[in-house]
């Protein structure tokens, strides 16, 4: 059931500027990382992936950064449009869990014109 | 393109009947694919791994009488709610394996119970 009260964090954008969207992650055996981007009433669609072995991944208008030292995970988003107006999950795969994701809380980006 | 299929992509079932929900990898053959729920302003969790040709492996508090998993065949996994109650209400999502770690998702399915 719906749990009442509970909201996503939610981070506003002007158009045109850079999204930071940011994640903590809790397994420090995690050796693979991926952002998703869930518009509503859909499955989540891949944005972009990194290996623990790397600390910074660049696709188109997007960049991942990775700071195992803190545990930490990011995603920047360039030049931000109304179309990335949706929820974006972190997620993580353990060294052995056996290809099993665990995803983050979300956080909801509502771009402003 | 979509590489992963699910039908219906929303269902209204009466309490206590039972709703088949099909899981379709489009372009490759897929011996692992995950069933997922998610609950409104919620994250997604994994409620099970399905394996072609064998049992699902059903993650600690999901109830594998109630969520009948079957993977007969490399491209269709099923799941079915079994005795739906109102509290199943969800959005019920799939995903399978590209490689050995990147998950691609369908478009899920919403599942309402009266």
């Amino acid at each position: 059931g719906e749990s009442v009260g509970l909201h996503l964090p939610t981070l506003s954008v002007q158009e045109g500027d850079n999204s930071i969207i940011n994640c903590a992650y809790s397994n420090s055996a995690s050796d693979y990382f991926i952002w998703y981007k869930q518009e509503s009433g859909k499955g989540p669609q891949f944005i972009i992936d990194i290996r623990s072995n790397m600390d910074k991944r660049q696709g188109q208008r997007v960049t991942v950064l990775l700071n195992k030292t803190v545990k930490h995970l990011s995603l920047q988003i360039a030049a931000t449009q109304p179309g990335d107006s949706a929820v974006y999950f972190c997620a993580e795969k353990g060294g052995d869990s056996w290809g099993k994701l665990q995803f983050g809380a979300g956080t909801q980006v509502v771009v402003t014109p | 393109g979509a590489v992963v299929s699910q039908h219906p992509s929303w269902v209204i079932c009466k309490s206590g009947t039972s709703v088949k929900i099909e899981c379709r990898s489009l372009d490759f053959q897929a011996t692992t694919m995950f069933w997922y729920r998610q609950f409104p302003k919620q994250s997604l969790m994994l409620m099970a791994t399905s394996n072609e040709g064998s049992k699902a492996t059903y993650e600690q508090g999901v109830e594998k009488d109630k969520f009948l998993i079957n993977h007969a065949s490399l491209t269709l996994s099923t799941l079915t709610v079994t005795s739906a109650h109102p509290e199943d209400s969800s959005f019920y999502i799939c995903s399978r394996r590209r490689g050995s770690d990147t998950q691609y998702f369908g478009p899920g399915t919403r599942l309402t119970v009266l």
